[in-house]
This record gives C-alpha cells, sequence and structure tokens, in this order.
C-alpha cells in the first residue's frame, strides 16, 4: 500500500478482555516500530522489529504485552487482560531500514472501559 | 538518559508570519532527527529528516537546521498559513532505531 495501515481505527473493550491490534508497514520496509501515546503524555517506545526479529522488546511495559511480526511484513501488538490504564492510541510505524525516515500510521485509539 | 524538551509548548501566531519552533536535547550522540506534524486525532506525518552528518534539510516552507554539539535543531516555517496548524514533534534516534520524542509544540496559525 502507499503508507503504513493499521486497524481496527478505534477499539472499544471491556477490562480484562484481550485485544490484537494489527500494522500493515509499507511494502519493503524492513524496520518496524510500535509505540504509545497516552492522553496529554508524549510518545513511548514499545518494541522495534528488523526483519521478523525484535532485537528490543524493552518498552513492553508488562507481561500482557507481546507482539510478532511475520513473512518480514504485518506485525501484531497483543494485549492480554487488558486495564484502563492501557487506554491510548498505539501507533505503528516502518522505515526502509532502521536509519531511514520513520513513517507512521493512523494509529489505533484503544478505549478500555 | 537522552530529554528532548521542546519549546515553546504553545504558539499562536497571525497568518503569514515567519517562525521557529525548538527542539533541545541533553545527549549529543544522535543518529538522526526527525520532524513529524500531527493533526488532532491522527498520526504522524514525517516532515523532515536530519542526519547526524547533516547541518540542515529544507522542504518547500520548512527547514530544519541540527547543532549536535549544543544539542539543538529549530524547524522553521516560512510564511505560516492555517493548514500549518497541529501539533509539531521533534524525535532524536539513540542508536540506530529507537526515536525519543518531545512533548511537543501546538501550533495555531490564525487567518
Amino acid at each position: 500500500g502507499a503508507g503504513v495501515s493499521q486497524s481496527p481505527s478505534n477499539k472499544v473493550t471491556e477490562k480484562g478482555k484481550d485485544v490484537e491490534l494489527r500494522c500493515d508497514p509499507i511494502s519493503g520496509h524492513t524496520a518496524l516500530y510500535w509505540y504509545r501515546q497516552s492522553l496529554g503524555q508524549g510518545l513511548e517506545f514499545l518494541i522495534y522489529f528488523q526483519g521478523n526479529s525484535a532485537p528490543d522488546k524493552s518498552g513492553l511495559p508488562s507481561d500482557r504485552f507481546s507482539a510478532e511480526r511475520t513473512g518480514g511484513s504485518v506485525s501484531t501488538l497483543t494485549i492480554q487482560r487488558t486495564q484502563q490504564e492501557d487506554s491510548a492510541v498505539y501507533l505503528c510505524a516502518s522505515s526502509l531500514a532502521s536509519w531511514y525516515e520513520a513513517f507512521f500510521g493512523q494509529g489505533t485509539r484503544l478505549t478500555v472501559v | 538518559k537522552q530529554e528532548v524538551t521542546q519549546i515553546p509548548a504553545a504558539l499562536s501566531v497571525p497568518e503569514g508570519e515567519n517562525l521557529v519552533l525548538n527542539c533541545s536535547f541533553t545527549d549529543s550522540a544522535i543518529y538522526n532527527l526527525q520532524w513529524f506534524r500531527q493533526d488532532p486525532g491522527k498520526g504522524l506525518t514525517s516532515l523532515l529528516l536530519i542526519q547526524s552528518s547533516q547541518r540542515e534539510q529544507t522542504s518547500g516552507r520548512l527547514n530544519a537546521s541540527l547543532d549536535k554539539s549544543s544539542g539543538r535543531s529549530t524547524l522553521y516555517i516560512a510564511a505560516s498559513q492555517p493548514g500549518d496548524s497541529a501539533t509539531y514533534l521533534c524525535a532524536v534516534q539513540k542508536g540506530t532505531y529507537k526515536y525519543i520524542f518531545g512533548t511537543g509544540t501546538r501550533l495555531k496559525v490564525l487567518a
């Protein structure tokens, strides 16, 4: 596609449920990132993929968060047993390689009620 | 720990003015610096990427400069327009991949 695509654009879930957020990066981009933007806060790094490998998972807030990337393309961020503090906009970005310009998707707004 | 600060936090200017947004960072050992804009409820749009070996980049009415030694970058917007209204974010790349973001400058250009 022309840009980074994320789905769903909005997700409302009940506390305790699991959610999956999807990211389709720009074709050919080997680097993929997940960030989180909480209300009134800056962007927080979650995880970085190079190909299908995640050399840096240091930003994942807890073991309820996990992410995978398959075929060097699509990535899924999974949050288990969601909590209200997980409510945020989750942004995905990709770049041709990690030192190239990063392009962001429109984000998934997650609301945990 | 790398910290990125953007000043001012908010700015309101009349249409046509030239303006400067500031970004400062505490650790000069950065790889790249990238400027983004974010419209309300939207994702980030890349504006300019400055590599560590570069001093400035230009795109249309935008010019970004980088002074690594002083830990500063500026984004210059010429002849501002109402459509430039957005939040502007700078991000420094620590190592070869992780971006550390500033908290942004909210710009409003009045018609």
